[in-house]
């Protein structure tokens, strides 16, 4: 079974802590992505990924960077955590197809952070 | 707005009745992507369909595709009360870009 991991369910921190979230697939995806979610928003992508050592910004990288030294694990870096950071974030892969980048996506459960 | 309307926000149904779905956009499509999301959990694939698809089936799943009234709709058949979550149409556009709606929350009630 296709498996995306994340290193916590939830977490707790206190503003200007610096964050890790963990990441691990098993599938061999070359793509990985990191997206925050919050109510009535949906999911915005803050990172990704599409092979080791590189990395392009999403749509809402500020506040955050990213790290990828192997090809099964992705790391998200908020460098100096603030309150509006809490939220939700989800990592996901896929496989690169004949030039699309997103195709179906498996996502991990889930880490949900509280910055307080 | 890029990540387009999912309608209806939230819907109540009883357990046996069909569910359905919509999803509108505003920019042109590479592909559409169903996703379902139970309470607090990560996301699953549903289904893709195509720019150039009109209808997929998956088991109670079916999804079509109207790139001339940029809209897509999942239809959920004779649901189940595990069918309960939230579900979001993702956009690839030709960017290769992929946008998530806000999702409509589904409660199938036994």
């Amino acid at each position: 079974d296709v498996k995306v991991t994340q290193s916590s369910r939830y977490l707790v921190k206190r503003t200007g802590e610096k964050v890790f979230l963990e990441c691990v697939q098993d599938m061999d995806h070359e793509n990985m992505f990191w997206y925050r979610q919050d109510p009535g928003l949906g999911l915005r992508l803050i990172y990704f990924s599409y092979d080791v050592k590189m990395k392009e910004k999403g749509d809402i990288p500020e506040g955050y960077s990213v790290s990828r030294e192997k090809k099964e694990r992705f790391s998200l870096i908020l460098e100096s955590a603030s309150t509006n950071q809490t939220s939700m974030y989800l990592c996901a892969s896929s496989l690169w197809t004949s030039g699309v980048r997103y195709n179906e996506q498996f996502f991990g459960p889930g880490t949900r952070l509280t910055v307080l | 707005s890029q990540q387009g309307e999912e309608d209806p926000q939230a819907l109540s149904i009883q357990e046996g009745e069909n569910a359905t779905m919509n999803c509108s956009y505003k920019t042109s499509i590479n592909n559409l992507q169903w996703y379902r999301q139970n309470s607090g959990r990560g996301l699953v694939h549903l289904i893709l369909i195509r720019s150039n698809e009109r209808e997929k089936h998956s088991g109670r799943l079916r999804v079509t595709l109207d790139t001339s009234k940029k809209s897509s709709s999942l239809l959920i058949t004779a649901s189940r009360a595990a069918d309960t979550a939230s579900y979001f149409c993702a956009r690839l556009t030709g960017a290769n870009n992929l946008f998530f709606g806000t999702g409509t929350r589904l409660t199938v009630i036994p």
